[in-house]
């Protein structure tokens, strides 16, 4: 399974775009990227999937390059609510019961 | 929307004790999932389950062991707890391997303190 790494801590001020980007140098044909945001004391929660190029949501975009060895996520305009930590894994949706790994994340601080 | 409910928030117990974590999910999910989390350490698996009375250890199985008896319900034991177990324990579910997405849903975990 591909491991991640991804800066540990961002700051940010309201209204900003914000770019995570995560390294998956060993990322396998199959693997997906996933991307999960997590608030204080609450489980983590899907934001966006993709497997190459460009995905759009309502909540972000998750740009891929073509060697898939990276990946950003990008917040537009964030605000105060999404101070959060953000996960980014990969995995095989189809083999090991859709068995995913947690990074350490990174934790994001959006300031007014 | 999947909800994902775990039967406790807080959770105190003694070290020895036999603990026990549920679990249960309403979407019908054939996969369910425990974790752990600690600070700096991000979330790590300790079993996931792909199938009623079906297991499988994750990265840090020792010292915990799982039941899966009902779709439903997954359930988290601590044969005997002791202080390192001291946790935030999660929850997750996600709809199987035949399905479109793996999305995992959480659920809201439990804060497992050992003393």
């Amino acid at each position: 399974l591909a491991k991640t790494t991804q800066p540990i801590s961002m700051d940010s001020y309201e209204g900003q775009e914000v770019n995570i980007t995560c390294s998956h140098n060993n990322i396998a044909t199959n693997d997906y990227i996933t991307w999960y945001q997590q608030f204080p004391s609450q489980g983590p929660r899907f934001i966006i999937q993709g497997y190459k190029t460009k995905v759009t949501n309502e909540v972000a975009s998750l740009f891929i390059p073509a060697d898939r060895k990276s990946s950003t996520l990008s917040l537009p305009r964030v605000s105060l609510s999404d101070t959060a930590v953000y996960y980014c894994l990969v995995g095989d949706k189809g083999n090991q019961g859709g068995k995913l790994i947690f990074g350490q994340g990174t934790e994001l601080s959006v300031k007014p | 929307d999947v909800k994902v409910t775990q039967s406790s928030r807080y959770l105190v117990k003694r070290t020895g004790e036999k603990v026990f974590l549920e679990c249960v999910q309403d979407m019908d999910h054939e996969n369910m999932f425990w974790y752990r989390q600690d600070p700096g350490l991000g979330l790590r698996l300790i079993y996931f389950s792909y199938d009623v009375k079906m297991k499988e250890k994750g990265d840090i199985p020792e010292g915990y062991s799982v039941s899966r008896e009902k779709k439903e319900r997954f359930s988290l034991i601590l044969e005997s707890a002791s202080t390192n177990q001291t946790s935030m324990y999660l929850c997750a579910s996600s709809p199987g391997t035949l399905a479109s997405t793996d999305t995992q849903y959480f659920g809201p975990g439990t804060r497992l303190t050992v003393l």
